[in-house]
């Protein structure tokens, strides 16, 4: 069974990058036809597809954040990470890393338990 | 591409048969999915490829539709359903709709 944990500071300044990692556990992230992906929600809000990594490295970016996000693979690790920078208070959400596979046209099969970040001095 | 999600709020009771639309602002063929989400909670995914249900997913779900317009459908409604469900579409970058919320009437 595959697990996902997101981890990283819980607050974070305006215009100072956010940093995030997702520890995947259950099975390799080298492996399968797979998306690696992160999504944020706003309180009281809907889902915002951020961005994802295939374990080739390539990389997809929602065009809205596209300028500000770098998503990196570390297959060492089994991790995967999201940098944002010059976040403002419209970035504070709860930030969820997930798998996106190949047998489902790439819809999100697991997703980590999600970790809040505020953005605020 | 845009997704709207009809109703946004939808009120129902145990035992109902349940219709949330999403409609994509261009044709996506069969590219979306389901989710379900409780509060405080990740999303689940209940339908991929817009009808195929997800392995371990109650057989009350159901999705149909192609191209524009896609419907979820709970044929009746259990207790464990009241949630909010988003489509999200495959075609391009992935997008969500902005929820419906399902509350018990």
């Amino acid at each position: 069974q595959v697990q996902l944990q997101e981890s990283g500071p819980g607050l974070v300044k305006p215009s100072q990058t956010l940093s995030l990692t997702c520890t995947v556990s259950g099975g390799s992230i080298s492996s399968g036809s797979y998306y690696w992906s992160w999504i944020r929600q706003p309180a009281g809000k809907g889902l915002e597809w951020i961005g994802r990594i295939y374990t080739s490295g390539s990389t997809n970016y929602n065009p809205s954040l596209k300028s500000r996000v770098t998503i990196s693979v570390d297959t060492s690790k089994n991790q995967f990470s999201l940098k944002l920078s010059s976040v403002t208070a419209a970035d504070t959400a709860v930030y969820y890393c997930a798998r996106e596979g190949s047998y489902s046209n790439y819809a999100i099969d697991y997703w980590g338990q999600g970790t809040l970040v505020t953005v605020s001095s | 591409i845009q997704l709207t999600q009809s109703p946004s709020f939808l009120s129902a009771s145990v035992g109902d048969r349940v219709t949330i639309t999403c409609r994509a602002s261009q044709g996506i063929s069969s590219y979306l999915a389901w989710y379900q989400q409780k509060p405080g909670k990740a999303p689940k995914l209940l339908i991929y490829a817009a009808s195929t249900l997800q392995s371990g997913v109650p057989s009350r779900f159901s999705g149909s539709g192609s191209g524009t317009e896609f419907t979820l459908t709970i044929s009746s409604l259990q207790p464990e359903d009241f949630a909010t469900y988003y489509c999200q579409q495959l075609n391009s970058y992935p997008l969500f709709g902005g929820g419906t919320k399902v509350e018990i009437k």
